[in-house]
């Protein structure tokens, strides 16, 4: 039973440019979210979907942007990368929006920018 | 705003000693609180969910309890594939289900 996917796993970018993390959730979950984890501190929620409606933003700028496809998988898009985007990428899946069976993290995208 | 402390920052053990680790927290109506898991490079593995103070849940050497200010992540007797950093994390019940994490508490557990 896959678990949540996320690619790449790695990644290696030049300040200014752009870049979209991709998100498959556990197989029936219909919700995903977004955290950026910065080294050194705990996730910090960026974006939820739910039924490919967005249903939560944090405190992050406007060159973060998401979307939520018909079959649930997800991408993060980052614009004019900046050095501090620098962070793990997390994506997470739960049945819906709302509950608290807990959410599945996916292993991360490592972004970099150079 | 949600809030979440984590203390202390970083423990080191001997294989066999027990501890607790602290995580205080301030949220407009809980949902649950949640404890994760972390190994280097990896995603947050999930432990528990607490929903209300007086509840406690185990899981082999951990256990984790829940007052309406702060919960604990008791370990009993760690061994050395107990060390990672273990997350706290609060959902309010606020219009969005965000989890608000703590920095984290990195265990390190010596044979």
């Amino acid at each position: 039973d896959a678990g949540v996917t996320q690619s790449p796993t790695h990644l290696i970018k030049t300040r200014g440019q752009h870049v979209t993390l991709r998100c498959s959730p556990i197989s029936g979950h219909k919700s995903v979210s977004w955290y950026q984890q910065v080294l050194g501190q705990g996730p910090q929620f960026i974006f939820q979907y739910y039924e490919k409606e967005e249903r939560g933003r944090g405190n992050f700028p406007d060159r973060f942007s998401a979307r939520q496809f018909p079959n649930y998988s997800s991408e993060l898009n980052v614009n004019a990368l900046l050095l501090g985007d620098s962070a793990l990428y997390l994506c997470a899946s739960s049945l819906r929006t709302g509950n608290t069976y807990g959410y599945t993290f996916g292993s991360g995208t490592r972004l970099t920018v150079v | 705003e949600d809030q979440v402390t984590q203390s202390p920052e970083a423990l080191r053990l001997q294989e066999g000693e027990s501890s607790s680790l602290n995580c205080s927290y301030t949220v407009s109506g809980l949902r649950g609180l949640f404890w994760y898991r972390q190994d280097p490079g990896k995603g947050p593995e999930f432990l528990f969910t607490l929903y209300s103070a007086g509840e406690e849940k185990e899981k082999e050497r951990l256990k984790a309890t829940l007052t309406k200010k702060e919960s604990f992540l008791h370990i009993t007797a760690p061994k050395p594939e107990d060390s990672a950093t273990y997350l706290c994390a609060v959902q309010g019940t606020g219009a969005n289900s965000k989890l608000t994490f703590g920095k984290g508490i990195t265990l390190s557990v010596r044979p």
